[in-house]
């Protein structure tokens, strides 16, 4: 069964410091894989997503997440982090790679920035 | 593009009564439509995924009688909590994606969120 495990629950950074959220999925094949920032109250942004080609991939606000087929792995990088990022963000992973199918999410991590 | 609307933003209603909340693509057309729920300091939780024209698929555990969903048109998904009691107060949000736009396909866009209060 596919899974998403986000490690980190709630993580702090100083404003201007560097931050990396961790993600890692379980799946047989390699899947379509997303990053999601959600304010309080808000619905879920997309900031990137990968489907196949360059494993690095670029975002919206600075943002940036490296797909790892050996470790599994998805993790959202930002060199530079900004008072506005402070959110939850999301890992997401769909299953199938045909039409429109379900994300499976991870239970997401807060990020706090303080100044 | 691919902006996804919600309303209402927050609703209050009393117990057993009704509610409807319309979930709207803006600048797209969306063959399937998502439901969520979220709880607080939790992750979504998929309800229903509904193509345009047909019948909604409830996840496991979810009451098709109680959560009707309607997706008549490739614009507009409906939600309707029926007889909303205490425990159905949450943070619902929709999703979009379409098969109709080759920049677009593959991917979930979502609604602003409604947050429903049962008192």
């Amino acid at each position: 069964a596919q899974s998403v495990t986000q490690p980190d629950i709630h993580i702090t950074v100083s404003e201007g410091a560097s931050l990396e959220l961790r993600c890692n999925y379980s799946y047989g094949a390699t899947p379509y894989l997303f990053w999601y920032v959600q304010s309080p109250g808000q619905g879920l942004q997309l900031l990137l997503k990968y489907f196949s080609g360059d494993t690095l991939v670029q975002g919206i606000k600075g943002f940036e997440a490296e797909f790892k087929r050996s470790q599994s792995s998805f993790n959202l990088r930002k060199p530079s982090v900004h008072w506005s990022d402070a959110a939850e963000y999301f890992c997401a992973v769909e299953a199938l790679q045909t039409g429109a199918n379900n994300l499976f999410f991870g239970t997401g991590t807060r990020l706090t920035v303080i100044p | 593009g691919a902006v996804v609307s919600q309303h209402p933003s927050r609703v209050i209603c009393k117990s057993g009564t009704s509610v409807k909340i319309e979930c709207r693509s803006l600048d797209f057309q969306a063959t399937t439509m998502f439901w969520y729920r979220q709880f607080p300091k939790q992750s979504l939780m998929l309800m229903a995924t509904s193509n345009e024209g047909s019948k909604a698929t409830y996840e496991q555990g979810v009451e098709k009688d109680k959560f009707l969903i309607n997706h008549a048109s490739l614009t507009l998904s409906t939600l309707t909590v029926t007889s909303a009691h205490p425990e159905d107060s949450s943070f619902y949000i929709c999703s979009a994606t379409t098969l109709l736009d080759p920049g677009l396909t593959d991917t979930q866009y979502f609604g602003p969120g409604t947050r429903l209060t049962v008192l």
